[in-house]
């Protein structure tokens, strides 16, 4: 059965870091393009990133602005979003998704002091 | 960035009858457009891709057209799980942009 379960979302004050994991089940990260799409509270959808299954990554330069970093383990199948220099606006769930067929449940990064 | 705007904001529609969905986009992105479904407390689920195409298992209600600025999704006759909000994302041009959703109400 093909699923992304994300983990690793919690509160962060702002300034500081945090690390997202997707990961998957059921298919192989290596061979599919993974994109993360973040929601705040009441708001719409916003894509940030995505890793191609040939490891090439492209980010929501706007959004990013040189903060998050994308990187996948093969060996343990697992997609990581690293988030640095966070503020209150990164408030959000992060869904992992493989968008035509798999999406996440989301986790809730909450950035508060 | 291209930027994507989605009309009504919400539409009150009654069960069985069809429900039409408007989605824009500031400049052409030929038929590289997907369109979601969201449930409350739920993940998005494709619905639409291509503009017109059906994503696997979404029921022949639903509909999709369009190309270039304009595009259409229409539901043709609303059953109760459809209420929800609906939105349009172009993948023509990076970053990938969403509109900002139609909510789809019990009238």
């Amino acid at each position: 059965q093909v699923q992304l379960v994300e983990s690793g979302g919690g509160v962060v004050q702002p300034g500081r870091s945090l690390r997202l994991s997707c990961a998957a089940s059921g298919f192989s990260l290596s061979r599919n393009d993974i994109h993360w799409v973040r929601q705040a509270p009441g708001k719409g959808l916003e894509w940030v990133a995505v890793l191609w299954y040939d490891g090439t990554e492209k980010y929501n330069a706007d959004l990013v602005q040189g903060r998050f970093t994308l990187s996948r383990d093969d060996s343990k199948n697992t997609l990581d979003l690293q988030m640095n220099s966070l503020r209150a606006e990164d408030t959000a769930v992060y869904y992992c998704a493989r968008p035509g067929d798999s999406w996440g449940q989301g986790t809730l990064v909450t950035v508060s002091s | 960035e291209i930027v994507m705007t989605q009309s009504p904001a919400t539409l009150s529609v009654s069960p069985g009858e069809r429900a039409t969905l408007s989605c824009r986009a500031s400049q052409s992105i030929s038929s590289t457009l997907a369109w979601y479904q969201q449930k409350p407390g739920q993940a998005p689920r494709l619905l639409i891709f291509g503009a017109s195409t059906r994503a696997t298992g979404i029921p022949a209600r639903f509909s999709g057209s369009g190309s270039g600025t304009e595009f259409t999704l229409a539901i043709s006759s609303l059953q109760s799980e459809d209420f929800a909000v609906y939105y349009c994302q172009q993948y023509n041009n990076w970053p990938l942009t969403f509109g900002g959703g139609t909510k789809v109400e019990i009238k």
